[in-house]
């Protein structure tokens, strides 16, 4: 399978603990992005690469959230002192240049 | 500032008729425009896009009308089958960056 795939699927953690998702791109792919969905909504832009350089990230995101994609492979997003608002899904997805997204399935995110 | 709007939050056709699903966007910017398809536990799947030079794009038993003036477009399925039932999202970008999602229509197809 050579689609966008993430790890963990599903993260139970209590508040205030630390999180780290990772998300492996398809691999031709120089370009990837987080996004956020909560119920009911479609998701949210959290941030995006291209290669290895952080081209944009929300103004939205909290302090709290880190993203990294060291050599332009695989990428983590990591949030520290979780909220129970940061529960939701992260959604990692990745494309060649500016053509259209491809997502991966997806790390659901539960926040006691 | 929600630029990408469905304002149907759902929308139900028997099997065999047209769908037809809508977005608005207040973006002048906006330049691309995407149509995703999210079945539940799955991330979203690409289905359709238009460049803002045309104003359809066809493929298969789908099509995107785009109406630059209103800053419409519009999503046809037809005939509708019930393997299109699921949550439909809009989406747009400007200038080849991020995309900016609406909040969905869930599509359910009546046998």
């Amino acid at each position: 399978d050579t689609g966008v795939s993430q790890d963990p699927r599903h993260k139970i953690t209590k508040r205030g603990q630390n999180v780290t998702f990772r998300c492996d791109p398809i691999s031709e792919h120089n370009r990837l992005y987080w996004y956020r969905q909560t119920l009911g909504q479609g998701p949210e832009f959290l941030t995006y690469f291209q290669n290895e350089a952080q081209l944009e990230k929300s103004r939205l995101l909290s302090d709290r959230f880190s993203a990294e994609r060291p050599k332009g492979s695989f990428s983590t997003l990591e949030i520290q002192r979780t909220e129970q608002g940061d529960s939701a899904m992260y959604l990692c997805a990745s494309s060649y240049n500016t053509g259209e997204l491809f997502f991966g399935e997806g790390s659901r995110l539960t926040v006691l | 500032d929600q630029q990408v709007k469905q304002n149907s939050p759902s929308l139900s056709v028997q099997e065999g008729r047209i769908s037809i699903l809508n977005c608005d966007y207040t973006n002048s910017m906006f330049d691309y425009f995407l149509w995703y398809k999210k079945y539940p536990a799955e991330g979203p799947t690409f289905l359709i896009s238009i460049s803002s030079i045309k104003d359809k794009n066809e493929d298969g038993r789908f099509t995107v009308f785009l109406n630059k003036s209103a800053k419409h477009l519009s999503l046809h399925i037809v005939p509708s089958q019930p393997g299109d039932s699921a949550v439909y999202f809009c989406a747009a970008s400007a200038n080849g960056g991020k995309l900016t999602f609406g909040t969905g229509t869930r599509l359910t197809i009546i046998p």
